[in-house]
């Protein structure tokens, strides 16, 4: 099946610096969706990204999908974005499931 | 924005008895899924639903594992006598169509304490 990996798998960081959280994965894909786990393990949605750019807020993601890895960038970081972020695919074939990498542990501190 | 709601929140069983969790879908999807969640691990598929069979699922998805839709607006996850192991959270998923680009939306999850 498809593999997805992730890095780097912890960053500590100052708030307000900026971070770049890498998601590589091994095939094409229909669906790339960036998830953030809170500390109450909610799973909140981030992205539904296959393929090009989107901004939301403090958080934008670029796919390129022609050399399979996405980028997830935190600007000015807060330490409401403390948590793990998961980077999810869904491959080309008939089903719809989600490959979830390892994730990445971020920590902010104030 | 519509949401995938789970009941419960919280679970602890004894090891041995059976589990019921229970999803509510956004009222338009017709995928379901359940993914399982050890602590400290990744996110792992077991199983997809569409119209009342399941689609697929995973070497994890055992016997001890049923799913259903009961009713027009539920779906459930039974857990027939609940091991140590399964111990996780569990999350109710749902997307409109099962075209792998659709975006697949996630409940809160239902931790699972098995003693």
């Amino acid at each position: 099946g498809i593999q997805v990996e992730q890095s780097p798998p912890d960053l500590i960081l100052q708030e307000g610096a900026n971070s770049t959280l890498r998601c590589n994965f091994s095939d094409s894909v229909n669906n790339l969706q960036w998830f953030h786990q809170n500390p109450w393990g909610q799973l909140i949605n981030l992205f539904y990204i296959p393929s090009g750019t989107k901004q939301n807020g403090r958080l934008s993601a670029t796919t390129v999908a022609t050399e399979r890895y996405s980028l997830l960038y935190i600007s000015s970081s807060q330490t409401t974005d403390s948590g793990v972020y998961f980077c999810a695919v869904g491959g080309t074939g008939a089903n719809s499931k989600l490959t979830f990498g390892k994730g990445i542990t971020l920590s902010v501190r104030p | 924005e519509p949401e995938v709601t789970q009941t419960p929140s919280h679970q602890v069983t004894q090891m041995g008895q059976e589990v019921i969790l229970r999803c509510v879908p956004i009222s338009n999807h017709l995928y379901f899924y359940w993914y399982r969640q050890i602590l400290g691990q990744k996110v792992e598929f077991l199983v997809s639903f569409y119209n009342n069979e399941i689609s697929e699922k995973s070497e994890i998805f055992d016997d001890q594992f049923s799913v259903e839709r009961p009713d027009g607006s539920n779906f459930t996850l039974k857990i027939r006598s609940t091991k140590l192991e399964d111990s996780a959270m569990y999350f109710c998923a749902s997307s409109m169509t099962g075209w792998s680009g659709n975006t697949i939306y996630f409940g809160e999850g239902s931790w699972l304490t098995v003693v």
